[in-house]
């Protein structure tokens, strides 16, 4: 069964910390793995993840993937109290017409 | 338009009533998502349009949930007698082509309430 797991289900920093949110994946014909914020009801876009190894960075945020171990991480540093949301992870999959989003992970910066 | 517009953003209905949500993708986005997410979970995805046609129905939760996208544009998700497990936010998220471009733009969702 296609499955996404993220870690931690939630994680409460101070402001300037740097954080680390996990998401693992099992997948049959794995194509990319997406990063989402959700703040109220619509996830935004963050990084679209394919290739193996490649950091994607935009501002304050990175993200890798690794497709041997099947995770990726996403980096967060020097945290605003904006940065606070959920983080969704997604994995598409060539082999079916469906996402598989993992249940997110709850971050909230404290001034 | 300039994002993903879904309507009616709020729906409240009594248990048993039919309800029709409707979202317009962006302009030009061939393959359309709608997704549910009930409060305090993840999302959970329901079905998707390539074109007008959706490859795979199997997401849809019971028989009563059905949908349609006509023109390659607007899609209606359709609850028939609802319960109020069917309570939540329901997303739609349009991509451009899904064989090259997976990135999902999100719609604001429609809350829908059985009470």
């Amino acid at each position: 069964e296609d499955k996404v797991v993220q870690s931690p289900l939630s994680l409460v920093v101070h402001e300037g910390d740097t954080v680390t949110l996990n998401c693992s994946y099992e997948v049959t014909n794995f194509r990319s793995l997406l990063w989402y914020k959700q703040e109220k009801k619509a996830p935004t876009f963050l990084f679209m993840l394919t290739s193996s190894g490649i950091e994607k960075k935009s501002g304050r945020l990175s993200s890798i993937l690794d497709k041997k171990e099947l995770f990726s991480i996403l980096n967060i540093t020097a945290t605003q109290t904006g940065d606070s949301a959920v983080y969704l992870c997604a994995v598409s999959a060539s082999s079916a017409s469906k996402i598989i989003f993992g249940s997110g992970t709850r971050l909230s910066i404290r001034p | 338009g300039a994002g993903v517009s879904q309507s009616p953003s709020n729906k409240v209905t009594e248990k048993g009533k039919d309800v029709e949500l409707r979202c317009d993708p962006i302009s030009g986005h061939t393959a359309l998502y709608w997704y549910r997410q009930s409060l305090g979970q993840g999302l959970e995805f329901l079905i998707y349009f390539q074109g007008n046609s959706a490859p795979d129905k199997s997401g849809l939760p019971s028989d009563r949930f059905s949908a349609e996208r006509t023109g390659g544009s607007v899609s209606t998700l359709t609850i028939q007698r609802t319960q109020q497990e069917d309570s939540a936010v329901y997303l739609c998220a349009s991509s451009l082509v899904r064989a090259r471009e997976e990135t999902q733009y999100f719609g604001p969702g429609t809350r829908l309430l059985v009470l």
